[in-house]
């Protein structure tokens, strides 16, 4: 089965600096990636998606991130943090495993903070 | 706009009740999930239906059990709640195949188990 490996579980920034969390996955087929990200006391809301066009992937929010099928990864950035990103961001894989499509896969989360 | 509504936000059950969260969506998706989050360990599949009637279990099924009457509603139930079923409880749909990845939440549902 496919897995995602969310590298901190928790990041701090300061208001202006570089955003950047991690992802590795581990597929053994060319995996669909997902970054949702979920605001206090809300459900999730899809960030952005990698579905085998574009390797660097915009999403809302002025957020971005990169597949790099070398690295396994597909890490999440944004140049410049606001106030307003602090939220707990998840990466997921579709599972194609056991031959189900049906599956989406999550990582445990990272809580980003935001410091002023 | 999509709209995923869970019936309950917050729920105060005691040990061996039989619960009941509600789960409506609007936008005329097949597919439907709940999923069970908890501090530490992200999202975990508990049921999922990809149609009325059909029904397939998730990464930890055991305590639950799921129903889909109809299209745009899917129930999560716990037979017999245990404390360590207090947890946040995250609904979610989608119209296409999952691999495109555009699942819709609700808020959320919080069941706390005494």
């Amino acid at each position: 089965a496919q897995s995602v490996t969310q590298l901190g579980s928790h990041v701090s920034v300061s208001e202006g600096a570089l955003v950047l969390l991690r992802c590795n996955y581990s597929s053994s087929v060319p995996p669909y990636l997902f970054w949702y990200v979920q605001y206090p006391n809300q459900g999730l809301q899809l960030l952005l998606k990698y579905t085998s066009a574009a390797t660097l992937v915009k999403g809302i929010n002025g957020f971005e991130a990169e597949f790099k099928k070398s690295e396994t990864s597909f890490h999440l950035t944004k140049p410049s943090a606001h106030m307003s990103d602090a939220a707990e961001y998840f990466c997921a894989v579709s599972d194609f495993s056991g031959g189900s499509n049906y599956k989406l896969t999550f990582g445990k989360g990272t809580l980003l903070t935001v410091n002023p | 706009d999509v709209k995923v509504t869970q019936s309950s936000r917050y729920l105060v059950k005691r040990t061996g009740e039989k619960v009941f969260l509600e789960c409506v969506q609007d936008m005329d998706h097949e597919n439907m999930f709940w999923y069970r989050q908890d501090p530490g360990l992200g999202l975990r599949l508990i049921y999922f239906s990809y149609d009325v009637k059909m029904k397939e279990k998730g990464d930890i099924p055991e305590g639950y059990s799921v129903s889909r009457e109809k299209k745009e509603r899917f129930s999560l139930i716990l037979e017999s709640a245990s404390t360590n079923q207090t947890s946040m409880y995250l609904c979610a749909s989608t119209k296409h195949w999952v691999h495109t990845g555009e699942l819709f939440f609700g808020e959320g549902s919080r069941l706390t188990v005494l």
